[in-house]
């Protein structure tokens, strides 16, 4: 079974400066995709980034991008320029191609001091 | 029209009560799920529908029904509920369930009391 590991409960970084959240995947396949989504406390889940496993380099989206290793299965996010609305919790996921079900870590929260 | 909705925003309800939640979406999606999210906790998955037959059922307990009458909505009818059934619950799409580009897009949710 497919397991997805955040290891960092909680996480503060100042306003402007850089942050990385880190997530670690656990699976036997191949095909599958990876997301960072994020959820404020207004609780809609909102979509940060994907990542393809076929795909060698590695996701952007403005200040959001991703650190992909594929051998390692780590999955890591990091936020540039962070700003007061990116103060969210942050779920890491994990995709089969093959089952099409999100398998979600425990989540980190993000604070965002100005 | 790109988004999820879901109705009530909240829902305060006895043991005895039935009630039902609603999702809506009008992107051509073909797959569609509830999720259940405790607070702090990362959603659970408890149904799948694709094409509007029910492909996946978490061990759901029965108190919980799910119904798919069109494309385009997904209820949840809640009959008979217990206190620790007080949640959040995420309705989400996906244009397919096992193909395309994989995201889900999620609904705003339904925060539940049981008393």
């Amino acid at each position: 079974a497919q397991t997805v590991t955040q290891s960092q409960p909680e996480m503060s970084v100042q306003e402007a400066e850089t942050v990385t959240l880190s997530c670690t995947y656990d699976t036997s396949e191949s095909d599958y995709y990876l997301f960072w989504y994020k959820q404020p406390p207004s609780r809609q889940m909102i979509l940060v980034i994907r990542q393809e496993a076929y795909k060698q380099q590695n996701a952007t989206e403005n200040r959001f991008s991703v650190n992909f290793q594929k051998a390692a299965k780590s999955f890591s996010l990091k936020i540039s320029d962070s700003q007061l609305g990116d103060a969210a919790m942050y779920f890491c996921a994990y995709l089969s191609r093959g089952q099409g079900n999100l398998i979600f870590g425990k989540g980190t929260k993000l604070s965002v001091k100005p | 029209d790109t988004e999820v909705t879901q109705t009530p925003k909240h829902l305060v309800m006895g043991m005895t009560n039935k009630k039902s939640l609603k999702c809506e979406q009008h992107m051509g999606h073909r797959a569609m799920y509830w999720y259940k999210q405790k607070a702090k906790k990362p959603p659970e998955l408890m149904f799948v529908y694709s094409y509007e037959k029910l492909s996946i059922n978490e061990s759901v307990p029965s108190r919980f029904s799910p119904e798919c009458p069109n494309s385009s909505l997904l209820n949840l009818h809640l009959h008979a509920l217990q206190p620790e059934d007080s949640a959040l619950y995420l309705c989400a799409s996906s244009p397919r369930r096992t193909s395309g580009r994989g995201e889900q897009f999620f609904g705003p949710g339904t925060r539940l009391t049981v008393l």
